[in-house]
């Protein structure tokens, strides 16, 4: 089993709607989450930090529940611009710690 | 410009060849990494550094091979290509194992033939 699971859609959403994607682990010991974006053809950026928590930055929140060991990110007022790939990353126990990606889910806002 | 820079940025090679990808940071980080990033299998680490001097083993690092004479530089090389190393490989680099953002370059797109 693959220690980060993502639906991978894609989900396709009109602007201004509000999508929500969950992202499971299977490392109980992990104690590090992040959402990263990737846009087409292009290398992986952080877009936040994944806190026990829960954390907002703007139209974005991520929540970790680390009874169920999942972690989501919630978009609200969705944008063209947020089309793209979104990575849900834990930080590995082995490996030098790596951080473990999960294959991605693929967003598309329509207008 | 700080940051990772990777060359080439794609290239074609005839199966059997040598090929070395080189990594280069200007952020004096410790830990650097090679992913490679296939079509429905995601980002995979082939090979990880913590610190200059120091190297280790990823998910998929057969055929590959890593140096870390120095903290800025993080060549990978294939010895001997083959079609199933034609991907996308990104190396990543982060202040420490523990901590910090992880940055990647823009990426080299490989192809095997």
């Amino acid at each position: 089993r693959k220690e980060v699971e993502q639906d991978p859609g894609p989900f396709n959403v009109p602007e201004g709607a509000t999508v929500a994607f969950n992202c499971t682990y299977s490392n109980s010991a992990s104690q590090s989450f992040f959402w990263y974006r990737q846009d087409c053809r292009k290398e992986p950026k952080l877009l936040m930090s994944v806190y026990s928590s829960g954390n907002e930055d703007g139209r974005f929140t991520a929540q970790l529940n680390r009874a169920s060991q999942y972690i989501s990110l919630l978009i609200r007022d969705s944008k063209l611009s947020d089309s793209a790939t979104y990575l849900c990353v834990v930080k590995g126990s082995n490996s030098g710690y790596a951080l473990n990606f999960g294959k991605g889910t693929s967003l598309l806002v329509t207008p | 410009i700080a940051g990772i820079t990777q060359a080439p940025t794609s290239q074609i090679l005839a199966a059997g060849r040598r090929m070395t990808l080189r990594c280069t940071q200007d952020m004096r980080h410790n830990a650097m990494y090679w992913y490679r990033q296939d079509l429905g299998l995601g980002l995979r680490l082939i090979h990880y550094s913590n610190t200059a001097g120091t190297t280790g083993k990823g998910e998929v690092p057969d055929g590959y091979s890593v140096s870390r004479a120095n903290t800025d530089d993080f060549p990978l090389t294939l010895a001997s290509a083959v079609p199933s190393q034609t991907s996308v490989y990104f190396c990543a680099s982060r202040t420490g194992t523990d901590t910090g953002e992880l940055f990647f370059g823009e990426g080299s797109r490989l192809t095997v033939l």
